[in-house]
């Protein structure tokens, strides 16, 4: 069978190497996924997001992938840099309904210098 | 650049007291959301809100309330504080429909109640 990443609540990186987060959905309905970052200190704010006729898409040294058969999203980070240390979770949504989102646990991403 | 304002970075109040969290957000947004987040609980949903006046319950609304009086401003209510409301709370709003891309947070309100 197909092999996925688990959610890990932290992850440690050395600055430079990539970096993978995977999160796990829950609503095979949910057709519309977004990745935040939150630093400490502040709010989450928007990093990519992925619609599900799509299985991939490309931002600045950010990729989300999307694997609907398991409900899987992982977002990959190229180059993993210092400033990238934060936690970062996934969101779920169902078509263009902004009434609610649901959030996943969160990863803690550490760079390493 | 600041899209949405929460008028208290840190608060701490004491048990029982009644205490106000200000959200105000300056993009127009049909809808505003409070969230409470907690260490290894992410975020849960307070309440919410779709228009002036509007509000409807989330996944945790015991021992709070809400106010819309103004498109812009979304207030929570903590109408006797209890030390198991210490968290961080996040205000995020939204637009509607097509051209729904997300949530904007605010920074948040570390809440202390002693």
């Amino acid at each position: 069978g197909e092999s996925v990443g688990l959610h890990l609540p932290t992850l440690s990186v050395q600055e430079g190497d990539n970096s993978i987060i995977n999160c796990a959905y829950s609503n095979s309905a949910s057709d519309y996924f977004i990745w935040y970052k939150q630093e400490s200190g502040k709010g989450p704010q928007f990093i990519i997001d992925i619609r599900s006729n799509m299985d991939k898409r490309q931002g600045q040294r950010v990729t989300v992938l999307l694997n609907k058969t398991v409900k899987h999203l992982s977002l990959q980070i190229a180059a993993t840099q210092p400033g990238d240390s934060a936690v970062y979770f996934c969101a779920e949504n169902i078509g263009t309904n902004a009434g609610k989102s649901t959030f996943g646990d969160g990863t803690t991403l550490t760079v390493k210098p | 650049d600041v899209k949405v304002t929460q008028s208290s970075r840190y608060l701490v109040k004491r048990t029982g007291e009644k205490v106000f969290l200000e959200c105000v957000q300056d993009m127009d947004h049909e809808n505003m959301f409070w969230y409470r987040q907690d260490p290894g609980l992410g975020l849960r949903l307070i309440y919410f809100s779709y228009d002036v006046k509007m509000k409807e319950k989330g996944d945790i609304p015991e021992g709070y309330s809400v106010s819309r009086e103004k498109k812009e401003r979304f207030s929570l209510i903590l109408e006797s504080a209890s030390t198991n409301q210490t968290s961080m709370y996040l205000c995020a709003s939204t637009t509607e429909g097509q051209g729904f891309s997300g949530y904007t947070f605010g920074s948040g309100t570390r809440l202390t109640v002693v």
